[in-house]
């Protein structure tokens, strides 16, 4: 069973362009979690969100925890081709400590 | 501040060979995890260390793999015999202690069985 579905699975797109990616479960998270990994490395974390309606800025990316903390989304303003990358969500729940589940991932290529 | 080092980086061997891998955590970082990423697929748990004890291996498929940590620090994961569908990235990644969420990930070893 996925608990955490990512949609799309693959975006290409164009240098400028605005993207949103999404993250959507059936099961309430204590954190959620956003990751990108690029070909031949690990994961790297973005952003961590715990509060039910949080917003997050980080430069041109903007990341969303849903109010009932079952869904998140990462919106990219102007993407560049250094955003390129597979982007990863990962859920925690209290109850299992600090272990994540993670998505099937978004795998974005930005065009120049 | 170093990051989490793993090695080797690639590996081919032949189905029911045994492999090895190792990763350094980084500094003072209690927990440390080890992770299965299939192509195209998120990274999956498969044994949580906390210091040099298990908290969680339920999805490690313990017929063929094993992993220890026994002074705490460094770590090793291995799979003997291995079979074709173990190809994948092996990622180990460390967290401060077990109730944080955030985690840091090694560059990860690719192990493709032939």
């Amino acid at each position: 069973t996925q608990l955490l579905e990512q949609s799309p699975q693959f975006l290409s797109i164009q240098e400028g362009e605005n993207l949103t990616v999404y993250c959507n479960s059936s099961s309430v998270f204590s954190s959620l979690q956003w990751y990108r990994q690029e070909p031949g490395e690990g994961p790297v974390l973005l952003v961590t969100v715990v509060t039910g309606g949080e917003v997050k800025k980080l430069k041109r990316l903007t990341f969303q925890f849903g109010d009932a903390r079952k869904d998140s989304s990462l919106h990219i303003t102007a993407a560049q081709p250094g955003d390129t990358g597979l982007y990863l969500c990962a859920g925690g729940k209290e109850t299992s400590g600090s272990r994540l589940t993670f998505g099937e991932g978004t795998q974005l290529t930005v065009n120049p | 501040e170093a990051g989490v080092a793993q090695s080797p980086r690639y590996k081919i061997i032949e189905k029911r060979q045994s492999v090895a891998f190792w990763c350094n955590p980084i500094s003072g970082h209690a927990t440390l995890y080890w992770y299965q990423q299939i192509l195209g697929q998120g990274p999956k748990l498969l044994i949580q260390f906390q210091n040099n004890g298990v908290v969680d291996d339920s999805q490690l498929p313990k017929d063929r793999f094993s992993a220890e940590r026994l002074k705490g620090v460094d770590s090793t994961l291995k799979i003997q015999p291995a079979k074709l569908e173990d190809s994948a990235v092996y990622l180990c990644a460390s967290s401060l202690w077990h109730t944080t969420y955030e985690q840091y990930f090694g560059p990860g070893t690719r192990l493709t069985v032939t």
